[in-house]
């Protein structure tokens, strides 16, 4: 069965410093996709950042990047330089079935910025 | 503008009622999704749809129905609601080749 755990409940920061998220994914697909989506405090959802699983390069998207170590089935999100805006709810997520957009998520990692 | 807008916002039902939530995208996108979260659940997929006309159970169909008249319009159908159901419903839209999906605002229905 596909699954996707997020262990970090919340995390606090100082603005400008650099934070990374943990998350690791189960499978038995050799082909899956895995995502970076944000939950601001509106409850706007948006999409950050996509890790296709055949590519060996961590993804990069502005000051988000990606540390994709597949053997350990771990894609963690790093964000760098953080503003007080970033603070949301951050959710890991993995296609399932191929790229139909069937997403399975994370139950989300809070992240606080502090000035 | 907003590609995906939601109907109601905000919505309180009673037992048994019947409850609509609809969803609206202008992306042309083929595929469109039914998400519900819950504290401590996370987002769960409820229905999706592949294309006008077509609607696919997703993890927890169980007192839904979908409906995809358009490739514009996907709603959500709550024939008997429950208070179980109380919940935010997101809608979202994407495409196959991509995998990334586009959120509507969300819908907060509450069942008394």
């Amino acid at each position: 069965a596909q699954k996707v755990t997020q262990t970090q409940t919340s995390i606090s920061v100082m603005e400008k410093t650099t934070v990374t998220m943990d998350c690791v994914y189960e499978t038995r697909d050799s082909s899956y996709f895995l995502f970076w989506y944000k939950q601001t405090a509106s409850g706007e959802i948006v999409f950050l950042i996509r890790q296709d699983s055949y590519k060996k390069e961590n993804a990069t998207e502005g000051h988000y990047s990606l540390n994709f170590q597949k053997p350990k089935s771990s894609i963690g999100l790093i964000i760098t330089a953080t503003q007080i805006e970033d603070s949301a709810v951050y959710f890991c997520a993995m296609s399932i079935t191929g790229n139909t957009g069937k997403l399975i998520f994370g139950l989300g990692t809070t992240l606080q910025v502090q000035p | 503008e907003a590609a995906v807008t939601q109907s109601p916002r905000n919505k309180v039902a009673v037992t048994g009622g019947k409850v609509t939530l609809s969803c609206n995208q202008t992306n042309n996108h083929n595929n469109m999704y039914w998400y519900r979260q819950d504290t401590g659940h996370g987002l769960r997929l409820i229905h999706y749809s592949y294309g006008a006309g077509s609607t696919e159970k997703g993890d927890i169909p169980d007192g839904y129905k979908a409906s995809r008249p358009s490739q514009e319009n996907f709603s959500l159908i709550l024939e008997l609601a429950t208070p179980s159901q109380t919940s935010v419903y997101f809608c979202a839209s994407g495409t196959a080749n991509t995998g990334q999906l586009y959120f509507g605002e969300g819908s907060k229905l509450t069942v008394l």
